[in-house]
């Protein structure tokens, strides 16, 4: 039992480059979403999926996009990567979205922008 | 969302009972309260929730006093492995999805 697995596990860009993150579970979850986190800071969220082909922004949702063709897989997109964007990125999911469930997050992907 | 309080830091001894306080003095009826643990530069790690009565499982125990304005995790037998920051989270429940609010956490260190 995976869990949910990111990848890749580190990644090094130079501004202005795009790349996607990838983000997949296998626990059946409705729920998925991706945070960020900064040094000493605590997790941000960025943008949250309810279920297959539904997405909608979190609190910094600003220079990411997201898509949720599946359930199991749920992967954010840097479309021009910025210095801002430094960070460590987690992605959680849960069953569902009530507050009643339990959000598991990946090992995150740690990713630098020169 | 019901902001919470824990204290920056504690000591336990291994072997020895950790018992991490949070105040959630705002919290509503329905809302839950969540543990979960960042080791190191690892992700978060759920460890517990519960509504109004205590809980057990087989990482830790929650007691949520009656007026549910405090709560408190209980490591029953910490090991060096338990050294982490502690978070004690209550999402919310509106429309903007089940987000959660990593706030400062309690940074426990466990002793030899």
């Amino acid at each position: 039992n995976a869990g949910v697995t990111q990848t890749p596990k580190f990644q090094v860009l130079k501004t202005g480059q795009s790349m996607t993150l990838q983000c997949a579970q296998d626990m059946n979850h409705e729920y998925m979403s991706w945070y960020r986190q900064d040094p000493g800071m605590g997790l941000r969220l960025i943008h949250y999926s309810v279920g297959a082909g539904i997405t909608d922004q979190g609190e910094v949702p600003n220079g990411y996009n997201v898509s949720r063709s599946t359930t199991e897989d749920f992967p954010l997109r840097l479309l021009s990567a910025a210095p801002s964007q430094t960070s460590v990125y987690f992605c959680a999911s849960s069953y569902s979205g009530n507050s009643n469930q339990p959000q598991h997050f990946g090992d995150g992907t740690r990713l630098s922008i020169l | 969302d019901a902001k919470t309080t824990q204290p920056p830091s504690m000591d336990c001894a291994e072997g020895r009972a950790a018992n991490l306080p949070c105040n959630h003095s705002t919290i509503s009826g329905n809302e839950y309260v969540y543990w979960y643990r960042q080791i190191h530069s690892q992700g978060p790690q759920y460890i517990i929730h519960g509504l109004k009565n205590n809980e057990t499982n087989e990482m830790a125990s929650l007691i949520i006093t009656e007026d549910r304005k405090s709560s408190t995790l209980i490591l029953p037998h910490a090991t060096l492995r338990d050294t982490a920051v502690y978070y004690c989270i209550v999402p919310r429940t509106n429309n903007a999805g089940n987000m959660l609010t990593f706030g400062g956490g309690t940074r426990l260190m466990v002793k030899p």
